[in-house]
């Protein structure tokens, strides 16, 4: 059964910072990989999606990598702003269209 | 605007109660979800249909029904609810492949 982990769980950085997001996951052979973001009582908001044959994808000051092999995908963040803070959700393609979810980072951008 | 439709946005029911979560995408995809999320476990799959016509069950699909009406349209059914159905319901579209998923606001269901 694949597993999706994130970590951490909760970060809080100065507003300016670069920053990464963590996520592994258990079951190599996953076909995309996605990113999400999700603002408090709010739905799903799609960042960036990874496809299998990718390392990365680039949208503005975010930066997303896949390394298939060691079951691992990074979000990294430019420059952070208070507007940035939001929880961030992995998730992998199992197959070609069921997807399983991390638990997400919540992030805080301070002022 | 184009994207997923879920209706309605919140509720509130009495144990035993039945209702039906009604969902619509107009970007002609041809899967469908039903999620929920709830703290601590993350979203987890309820439901999907992969076409007009079928559909399947996902990890927590007990005390579950869905109809895929047609193409556009995917509803989610509780039969008799139970307040370990309090949880934020999510349904989403996709297309096969490359596009990734796209996700409807949420429906907030409180069970008492």
């Amino acid at each position: 059964k694949q597993e999706v982990t994130q970590i951490p769980a909760a970060l809080s950085v100065p507003e300016g910072e670069n920053l990464v997001l963590n996520c592994s996951f258990t079951d190599s052979a996953i076909y995309n990989l996605q990113w999400f973001r999700q603002d408090p009582g709010k739905g799903l908001t799609s960042l960036l999606l990874i496809q299998s044959s990718q390392r990365e994808q680039t949208s503005g000051r975010l930066n997303a990598s896949l390394d298939k092999s060691s079951g691992r995908s990074t979000l990294y963040i430019a420059a952070s702003q208070p507007g940035d803070s939001a929880t961030y959700l992995c998730a992998v393609f199992q197959g070609a269209q069921k997807l399983v979810f991390g638990q997400g980072t919540r992030l805080t951008i301070n002022p | 605007n184009a994207g997923v439709t879920q209706t309605p946005k919140f509720q509130v029911l009495k144990t035993g109660q039945s209702m039906t979560l009604q969902c619509a995408q107009d970007m002609n995809h041809n899967s469908m979800y039903w999620y929920r999320q709830d703290p601590g476990m993350g979203l987890r799959l309820i439901y999907y249909s992969a076409s007009e016509g079928t559909t399947d069950k996902g990890e927590v699909p007990n005390g579950y029904n869905v109809s895929r009406l047609n193409k556009r349209e995917f509803s989610l059914r509780l039969e008799s609810a139970a307040p370990s159905q309090t949880s934020v319901y999510f349904c989403a579209s996709s297309e096969t492949g490359s596009i990734g998923y796209t996700f409807g606001s949420g429906t907030r269901l409180t069970v008492v």
